[in-house]
């Protein structure tokens, strides 16, 4: 009974290069959610997607990040041209049924640093 | 209105002791509160959560209390062990489904 998959656990790019983290969610889990930890700082909301839709993208920087959760395989969050500023650990959660009244589920998170 | 805000930021206690940490919110409209618990290098795990018509939930060594009337929100752990030690996140969960998170508290229990 796995958990939420997240990969690479660690990823190093140097400014400009693009940046692709992946997210399988927990089986039977059609609800993924993406936040970002910087450094000494809590959990930040990102971006809330259920297959093939983005539900609430809110907490999404306006430009160079973008997410996608296709009707086969898992959610993407990707980083174009990545900045200094963009080095965090991004976690991926899950939930059965979404909303306010469901439990959501982390992954392990994926490091990313930015030479 | 969208902020959860958690006291302290850093908390040592002794093995044995009671670890304390509170968390306050102005949205009224929040309506489940969950605790993470986060070790070094690992995600957030869940490790107990309260809705607002319940005023205390106990699960073995934790405990949350929920004061609806002044939006406060607080959990105890009781005979904390080193094992213990590890940032705590409270949150609330919005109409959307998103977490906000407070701004964590790191505990450490001393041996």
């Amino acid at each position: 009974n796995a958990g939420v998959m997240q990969n690479p656990r660690h990823l190093v790019r140097r400014r400009g290069q693009e940046a692709r983290l992946r997210c399988s969610p927990m089986k039977g889990h059609s609800h993924v959610y993406w936040y970002r930890q910087l450094p000494e700082e809590g959990l930040k909301f990102m971006v809330y997607l259920q297959k093939e839709n983005i539900i609430d993208e809110s907490g999404m920087p306006k430009e160079r990040f973008s997410a996608e959760f296709p009707k086969e395989g898992p959610s993407i969050l990707r980083i174009q041209q990545v900045v200094r500023g963009d080095s965090a650990a991004y976690f991926c959660a899950s939930s059965p049924q979404g909303g306010r009244r469901d439990t959501q589920y982390f992954g392990p998170g994926t490091r990313l640093t930015v030479l | 209105q969208q902020q959860v805000k958690q006291s302290p930021q850093s908390l040592i206690v002794q093995k044995g002791g009671i670890s304390i940490i509170n968390c306050a919110y102005e949205n009224t409209a929040f309506d489940y509160f969950p605790w993470y618990q986060q070790f070094p290098g690992k995600g957030p795990a869940l490790l107990i959560a309260i809705r607002p018509d319940v005023s205390e939930k106990k699960e073995g060594r934790f405990t949350i209390s929920f004061n609806k009337s002044a939006k406060q929100f607080s959990l105890h752990i009781m005979d904390s062990q080193p094992g213990d030690s590890a940032t705590y996140f409270c949150a609330a969960i919005n109409q959307g489904g998103k977490l906000i998170f407070g701004q964590g508290t790191e505990l450490s229990v001393k041996p």
